[in-house]
């Protein structure tokens, strides 16, 4: 069955380094991959899409790589601040009909 | 307000007990999604729809029924609530893009 896998553990970071989290998976083969913050007590939101042909995306701060290859997605925050600290959660999408496959998602704590 | 909205927010029901979640949604997405997030589980996937009248089996859709007779709302029942079914209900849709757009999200808790 389709397996991806978060770090389960939290991911402590201190305040202007480079956080790195990371989304591996198995028996897949995703179209797009796309990665969502989730603050407590909310619903997830939309950071970045990126699609099997690409390597990297970014946006701002953030980068976001996939390789097909190893099966895995790295999601880099770059000059962390607490204000970055979430969950963050990973998901696969084979195509473009919507569906989505999730990740459990990784706490990050950035300190001050 | 735009956007997507869900009601209740908190809900606490006995076992048996029929419970309907509401979302609505004013973006008219055609895609609309039933999650629900267990701690250390994913997001898995309810149920979803296409459109208007059309909806379909996602992962995990036992004891729960949905309806689309509007392209705005998607509510959810389950039809005998069992413990099993406490959680957090998210809500999410989306348009051409392949974002999706959540809810706040229902805690329901069955006991």
């Amino acid at each position: 069955s389709q397996k991806i896998e978060q770090n389960s553990e939290a991911l402590n970071i201190q305040e202007g380094k480079t956080a790195t989290l990371t989304c591996n998976y198995t028996n897949y083969s995703p179209a797009y991959l796309q990665w969502y913050r989730q603050d407590p007590g909310r619903g997830p939101v939309f950071l970045l899409l990126i699609r099997e042909n690409e390597k990297e995306k970014r946006k701002e701060r953030l980068k976001v790589t996939f390789d097909t290859t190893l099966k895995q997605s790295l999601f880099h925050i770059t000059a962390s601040q607490p204000a970055d600290s979430a969950t963050y959660l990973c998901a696969l999408q084979r195509d473009s009909n919507y569906q989505l496959i999730w990740g459990a998602g990784t706490k990050l704590i950035i300190k001050p | 307000d735009a956007g997507i909205t869900q009601s209740p927010r908190y809900k606490i029901t006995e076992t048996g007990r029929q419970v309907t979640l509401m979302c609505h949604q004013t973006w008219s997405h055609s895609y609309m999604f039933w999650y629900r997030q267990d701690l250390g589980h994913g997001l898995r996937l309810i149920y979803y729809s296409a459109a208007a009248d059309i909806t379909d089996k996602g992962e995990v859709p036992d004891g729960y029924v949905v309806s689309r007779s509007k392209t705005e709302n998607f509510p959810l029942t389950l039809e005998s609530a069992t413990r099993s079914q406490t959680s957090v209900y998210f809500c999410a849709s989306n348009g051409m893009g392949d974002q999706q757009f959540f809810g706040p999200g229902t805690r329901l808790t069955v006991l």
